[in-house]
């Protein structure tokens, strides 16, 4: 079963500071998913990478996957607190095209 | 509203009595899934329908989990003799697309507290 390691579990900053969190494993993906979740409410996609190295920005967030397409690392620069939330990733193994395998999440939260 | 509904969004219970749930994927969707979420962690996959048809349960669904999705339309989750393990965030969701290269879309969640 692959495991999806996200680090950190909680994360605190100011308004205004830049962050990044990780998302680990020793398997290699076809696809990996970024998910942004608020209290009460489903997670929400934010953006899907496919391609090793590849790098996407949504507005002040930047996605990476990595070369091997077995880590993802998400920055946000000048986080708000319209940031905080729990950010999980999400990954289809090369094996399986039915489900999605979702990280632990990191929590974050942005301080005005 | 055309989202993914669920219902209801919250469920309070005694231990040993059965529930069950009900979600309502985008009707354009073929495909629904049924993940699990505890406080503090992100969803685990339950089980997952293309249509009507329940093509894979994770290990996870013990016997006193039954999923059902009869017309290809919504879908029911039922739990029987509740214990207080299943307290949880039962979140159901939906896609168009293979999961590969496509997203899922979640409703906002039946939370089921077993006493």
């Amino acid at each position: 079963t692959q495991l999806l390691e996200q680090s950190p579990q909680f994360l605190s900053i100011q308004e205004g500071e830049n962050l990044t969190v990780y998302c680990n494993s020793s398997s290699v993906f076809s696809s990996l998913q970024w998910y942004r979740q608020e209290p009460g409410e489903g997670p929400v996609l934010l953006v899907t990478v496919v391609t090793g190295g590849e790098v996407k920005k949504l507005k002040r967030l930047t996605f990476q996957f990595g070369d091997a397409r077995k880590d993802s690392s998400l920055h946000i620069t000048a986080a708000q607190p319209g940031d905080t939330g729990l950010y999980l990733c999400a990954a289809v193994s090369s094996g399986s095209a039915r489900q999605l395998t979702f990280g632990s999440g990191t929590q974050l939260t942005v301080l005005p | 509203d055309t989202g993914v509904s669920q219902d209801p969004r919250h469920k309070i219970t005694k231990r040993g009595q059965n529930v069950t749930f009900r979600c309502d994927p985008i009707s354009e969707h073929n495909r629904l899934y049924w993940y699990r979420q505890t406080l503090g962690q992100g969803p685990e996959f339950l089980t997952y329908f293309q249509n009507e048809a329940q093509l894979e349960k994770s290990r996870l669904l013990s016997d006193r989990f039954s999923a059902e999705r009869p017309k290809g339309s919504f879908s029911t989750l039922e739990i029987q003799r509740t214990e207080q393990g299943d307290s949880a965030m039962y979140l159901c969701a939906s896609s168009f697309r293979d999961i590969a290269t496509g997203e899922l879309f979640f409703g906002e969640g039946s939370r089921l507290t077993v006493l």
